[in-house]
């Protein structure tokens, strides 16, 4: 079983300015993904950054970035020099590996995320 | 490529009546999954498809719901009777489980269904 922590439901950053959404996972597999979807306004949903937990090194994107802390089950998103495109609602998600899974994606609760001009 | 194709994009209709939702995956996608989002529960798995055989519907709410996928490019989510607590957005998403066999295969998401009903 998986699940995922938003405690976050809202976020504010100044333009140009640097945020960090939080979340936490927790799973009884031993190899997962992590991922970060954004959800603007148009409704789709879209894959910001992934993460192989088996791989040490925080995956980075451009501006966005993860802190990955695997022993704290925890896998924050950092954006840099927000822009007003960033606005949208954020998901963190997790989906085991193995290959038993339904390959489903497991959602945390989304942190609508404000940027000011 | 144009991606995953649901419609309609807005349904709104009254308690008892009949609802289908519509997907189009991508061309060459094998797995299909159907998705619901509301406020209370957040994105749920409702089933998911594989090779257009039903792998795991065991998110499917009630038997009110079905969903099936005739062939590789169509896909439906019915609800027969519709009720007001089911309203919610409905997503579709479709990846290639072949060719990113080894790896992970990206999730593709549609726009979604926001589904009303009175």
């Amino acid at each position: 079983a998986q699940t995922v922590t938003q405690s976050q439901p809202e976020m504010s950053v100044q333009e140009a300015e640097t945020v960090t959404l939080s979340c936490t996972y927790d799973t009884s597999e031993s190899d997962y993904y992590l991922f970060w979807y954004k959800q603007p306004p148009s409704r789709q949903m879209i894959l910001v950054i992934r993460q192989e937990a088996y791989k040490q090194q925080n995956a980075t994107e451009n501006r966005f970035s993860v802190n990955f802390q695997k022993a704290a089950k925890s896998f924050s998103l950092k954006i840099s020099d927000s822009q007003l495109g960033d606005a949208a609602m954020y998901f963190c998600a997790s989906r085991p590996l193995s290959s038993g899974s339904a390959r489903q994606l497991t959602f945390g609760s989304g942190t609508q995320l404000t940027v000011l001009p | 490529d144009a991606g995953v194709i649901q419609s309609p994009r807005h349904e709104v209709t009254e308690m008892g009546q009949e609802v289908t939702l519509r997907c189009k995956p991508i061309s060459g996608h094998n797995s299909l999954f159907w998705y619901r989002q509301t406020m209370m529960r957040g994105l749920e798995l409702l089933i998911y498809f594989n090779n257009n055989v039903p792998i795991d519907d065991s998110g499917m709410p009630e038997d009110r719901f079905s969903a099936k996928m005739p062939n590789a490019s169509f896909s439906t989510l019915k609800i027969q009777p519709s009720e007001p607590r089911d309203s919610a957005v409905y997503f579709c998403a479709s990846s290639d489980t072949v060719k990113y066999s080894k790896t992970d295969p990206p999730l593709h998401f549609g726009n979604g269904t926001r589904l009303t009903v009175t």
